[in-house]
């Protein structure tokens, strides 16, 4: 079974500085999606930034990149000029590309905290 | 309005009352999804429909009952309930279940929080 590690359970930033969450994930598929969702105050999970692993070239959205090592299995996210609405819980997902839209397996999340 | 709408916001029953979460989608999705957010614990799938029919149960306890009379609305109703149900209950949606592409992304509401006594 495909298993997400988030080991942060909780990170600080200040803004305008960079912050980088981990993720590890286990899988036996060579062909698959990671995800980043980001849950703020307001509880509604939002997608920040999509992988796929068959794409060497890490994703990138504006101040939200990733650094994707299919080798060892990571799937960091790296937030550039952190400001304060970036304060919330970020779960790292994964998704087999075979599975169904409903084959999620999510991590137990990092609550980032954005300080003046 | 727009998007994944969830009421009520928050919850409070006893282990006796019965109750009912309505999720109500915009967006003209086919897929609609329940899951259980717990403090520290990775989300847990539900239940998943599909054009209005359920297409998975992950083994959820029969205190917990879905229905979804259309593809835009689904809701859970709750009975008999157990403390260790208490938790924050999301409902998301996506255009459908099939996905090879990696597009079909769900739709999160923004939950519904149960405090049961």
């Amino acid at each position: 079974a495909q298993t997400v590690t988030q080991s942060q359970p909780e990170m600080s930033v200040q803004e305008a500085e960079t912050v980088t969450l981990s993720c590890t994930y286990d899988t036996s598929e060579s062909d698959y999606y990671l995800f980043w969702y980001k849950q703020p105050p307001s509880r509604q999970m939002i997608l920040v930034i999509r992988q796929e692993a068959y794409k060497q070239q890490n994703a990138t959205e504006n101040r939200f990149s990733v650094n994707f090592q299919k080798a060892a299995k990571s799937f960091s996210l790296k937030i550039s000029d952190s400001q304060l609405g970036d304060a919330a819980m970020y779960f790292c997902a994964y998704r087999a590309r075979t599975g169904t839209a409903s084959k999620l397996t999510f991590g137990t999340g990092t609550r980032l905290q954005v300080t003046l | 309005e727009t998007g994944v709408t969830q009421t009520p916001r928050h919850l409070v029953m006893g282990m006796t009352n019965k109750k009912s979460l309505k999720c109500e989608q915009h967006l003209g999705h086919n897929a609609m999804y329940w899951y259980k957010q717990s403090a520290k614990k990775p989300l847990e799938l539900m239940f998943v429909y599909n054009f209005k029919e359920q297409t998975e149960n992950n083994s959820v306890p029969s205190r917990f009952s879905p229905e979804c009379p259309n593809s835009s609305h689904l809701f859970l109703h709750l009975h008999t309930l157990q403390p260790e149900d208490s938790a924050l209950y999301l409902c998301a949606s996506s255009q459908g279940l099939a996905d090879f592409s990696g597009a079909n992304v769900l739709t999160f509401g923004a939950g519904s929080r149960l405090t049961v006594l």
